[in-house]
């Protein structure tokens, strides 16, 4: 199975400041297809996850343009340019470039 | 907007059954592989199976094989997830979840199942 190693696990924000999340894979995310399969998904508390980013850097349907998704091969990064209050919570990069599906261990956003 | 609702969790104890189901709307559900993703307390997420168009091929993590049957009835426009010989380790809330090639774009809320003597 192929690991996903997240960094940090807790980040401390302060509202308008950048924020970064670092997302490492144990193998190359290329397919054979061309596309890398890597997303971000975000869990505000007590709500189901949400999909923010796939394929490194594509945002999905409604997802602010504050969020951005960057990186190649085993390395990727999730960045907030402007946190805001509502960005509390806890993400999480994911591999779907084959079964089992893999998610890293979560980062946890917080004011 | 695709909108998918889980229910079915209850709580049960270990080496039983349970039938969960994930109601979906919104969308032409014929056009998408499904999955189940779980979450335990206070713990991260976890893939646990997907069914593709036609439930003709069906994958699961290794814990749950032989355990666990996904299905779906297209005229339903329904996913199910059959959990049997249940381990408090199952313990979990259970999202479902609509696939697109190499992720899930939509979730449900998610139905919590305990397994517990």
């Amino acid at each position: 199975d192929i690991v996903m190693t997240q960094t940090p696990l807790s980040s401390p924000v302060t509202l308008g400041q950048p924020a970064s999340i670092s997302c490492r894979s144990s193998e190359s995310l290329v397919h054979i297809d061309g596309n890398t399969y890597l997303s971000w998904l975000q869990q505000r508390p007590g709500q189901p996850p949400r999909l923010l980013i796939h394929k490194i850097s594509n945002r999905f349907s409604g997802v602010p343009d504050r969020f951005s998704g960057s990186g190649a091969g085993t390395d990727f990064t999730l960045k907030i340019s402007r946190v805001e209050a509502e960005d509390v919570g806890v993400y999480y990069c994911m591999q779907g470039k084959q079964l089992p599906w893999t998610f890293g261990q979560g980062t946890k956003v917080e004011i | 907007e695709a909108q998918l609702v889980e229910s079915g969790g209850v709580l049960v104890h270990p080496g039983g059954s349970l039938r969960l189901s994930c109601a979906t709307s919104g969308f032409t559900f014929t056009d998408y592989w499904m999955t189940w993703v779980r979450q335990a307390p206070g713990k991260g997420l976890e893939w646990v199976a997907t069914i593709d168009f036609d439930g003709s091929d069906t994958y699961y993590m290794d814990s749950v094989k032989g355990r666990f049957i996904i299905s779906r009835d297209n005229a339903e426009k329904s996913l199910f997830l059959q959990m049997n010989s249940l381990r408090v380790e199952d313990t979990a809330v259970y999202h479902c979840g609509r696939v697109i090639t190499g992720a899930s774009d939509y979730w449900g809320q998610g139905t919590r199942v305990t397994v517990s003597s």
